[in-house]
């Protein structure tokens, strides 16, 4: 069975520009979860979707966005790139909203503002 | 909203010897701990987790508590070997499923 999965595996962009980060979940996840991991530091939550809705969203200026697609794939979009924005993006799924369920990470896409 | 501390955030063992990696949570609410590991140029891989009804699970050389009353859980590795460096993560979960992690453990294994 295919794990999470990611693509870019690599981004590069320049200060203004917008970046767009895709995510396939486990087959049969509903839930995706975006974070960000800048160098040296942990995991920031980002942002979370469940049944194509948005749940929950961390403290992230709204030039941070996404969506979840109705096979639940979901897509990161990050516009008017800032330098600070240099990270590993990584996305997580899990088998169902609620507490207590196991999530699954991809390998993160790495993304570079130039 | 939960806030996770994790101790210490560097530790060094010699191989063979036992690795105890310590975090608190916040939210009285959080039923579920897993714990992550991340190599470099990887993502975080569920290595254990940890419900609130269970005080203590162990898989092989790793092993995770909880006391709910203190609010703290810990990840205890055994027998370290050299291919347990990594940077161990820790997490608390909300009743929404939203996981609020620890800064992270760099944890070194010298031989």
């Amino acid at each position: 069975e295919a794990g999470v999965t990611q693509s870019p595996t690599h981004l590069i962009k320049t200060r203004g520009q917008q970046a767009t980060l895709r995510c396939s979940p486990i087959s049969g996840h509903t839930s995706v979860y975006w974070y960000q991991q800048a160098l040296g530091l942990g995991l920031q939550f980002l942002l979370w979707y469940d049944e194509g809705e948005e749940r929950n969203r961390g403290n992230f200026p709204p030039r941070f966005s996404g969506r979840q697609f109705p096979n639940y794939s979901s897509e990161l979009n990050v516009n008017a790139l800032e330098l600070e924005d240099s990270a590993l993006y990584l996305c997580a799924s899990s088998a169902r909203q609620g507490g207590g369920t196991e999530a699954f990470f991809g390998q993160g896409t790495r993304l570079t503002v130039v | 909203g939960e806030n996770v501390e994790q101790h210490p955030s560097t530790l060094s063992v010699q191989e063979g010897d036992s690795a105890v990696i310590k975090c608190t949570y916040s939210d009285s609410a959080s039923n579920y701990f897993p714990w992550y590991k991340q190599e470099l140029g990887k993502g975080p891989q569920l290595i254990i987790d940890i419900r609130s009804n269970v005080g203590e699970k162990k898989d092989q050389r790793i092993a995770v508590t909880l006391n709910k009353t203190a609010k703290h859980f810990s990840l205890h590795i055994t027998e370290t070997q050299p291919e347990d460096s990594a940077v161990y993560f820790c997490a608390a979960s909300d009743s929404w499923g939203k996981l609020q992690f620890g800064a992270g453990t760099q944890v070194v294994v010298t031989p």
